[in-house]
């Protein structure tokens, strides 16, 4: 299975001041189609988790510009460049290029 | 408005089975994939299982393998999920997710509030 590794484990971050969350896959996420499918997610307290980005860097129907996600291979990023309190939650980082589809662990992005 | 409710959750002995459902509403059912994910109380997400929109495509975790079933009817716009055999490591809140995909995909683009299943004696 492809494990995913997600750093740091915690970020609490002033509001107004970026934020950003490492991905590592255990190998490349380049799928025989071409496409890499690697998404973040997103858990607020309480809730069920929501998608923020697919494939890398495709920011999903109504998530803010200020989610941004990056990487290649088997590194990805996920960044926010400027975090507000309805952020505050924990981020999951996803592949799905090989079954079984697997999650990393989480970072909780708390306020400062 | 895509709507995902599951039920069938509760308290199940060792042992036991018990039957998911979960139903969609708000977008065209057959067109899709869907999935089960689940987490542990005070834990991260897992994915359990997944059916392509025909349901001619299915996949698990190695955790589940031959004693889960995902089934889906797209005639009732209803996704199942049969889990057999259950133990005290299937004790989780699951999770019912469409996928961007009529194959599976992987992007799960909207979820369900879960059902809670409880696996004790």
């Amino acid at each position: 299975d492809i494990v995913m590794t997600q750093t740091p484990l915690s970020s609490p971050v002033t509001l107004g001041q970026p934020a950003s969350i490492s991905c590592r896959s255990s190998q490349s996420l380049v799928h025989s189609d071409g496409n890499t499918y690697l998404s973040w997610l997103q858990q607020r307290p309480g809730q069920p988790p929501r998608l923020l980005i697919y494939k890398i860097s495709n920011r999903f129907s109504g998530v803010p510009d200020r989610f941004s996600g990056s990487g290649a291979g088997t590194d990805f990023t996920l960044k926010i460049s400027r975090v507000e309190a309805e952020d505050v939650g924990v981020y999951y980082c996803m592949q799905a290029t090989q079954f079984p589809f697997t999650f990393g662990g989480g970072t909780k992005v708390e306020i400062k | 408005e895509v709507q995902l409710v599951e039920s069938g959750g509760g308290l199940v002995q060792p042992g036991r089975s018990l039957r998911l459902s979960c139903a969609a509403s708000g977008f065209t059912f057959d067109d899709y994939a869907m999935h089960w994910v689940r987490q542990a109380p005070g834990k991260g997400l897992e994915w359990v299982s997944g059916i392509s929109w025909n349901s001619g495509n299915m996949d698990y975790a190695d955790s589940v393998k031959g004693r889960f079933t995902i089934s889906r009817d797209n005639a009732r716009n209803s996704l199942y999920l049969q889990m057999n055999s259950l133990g005290p490591e299937d004790t989780a809140l699951y999770y019912c997710a469409k996928d961007r995909s009529g194959a599976v995909a992987g992007d799960f683009d909207y979820w369900g509030q879960g059902t809670l299943v409880t696996v004790s004696s």
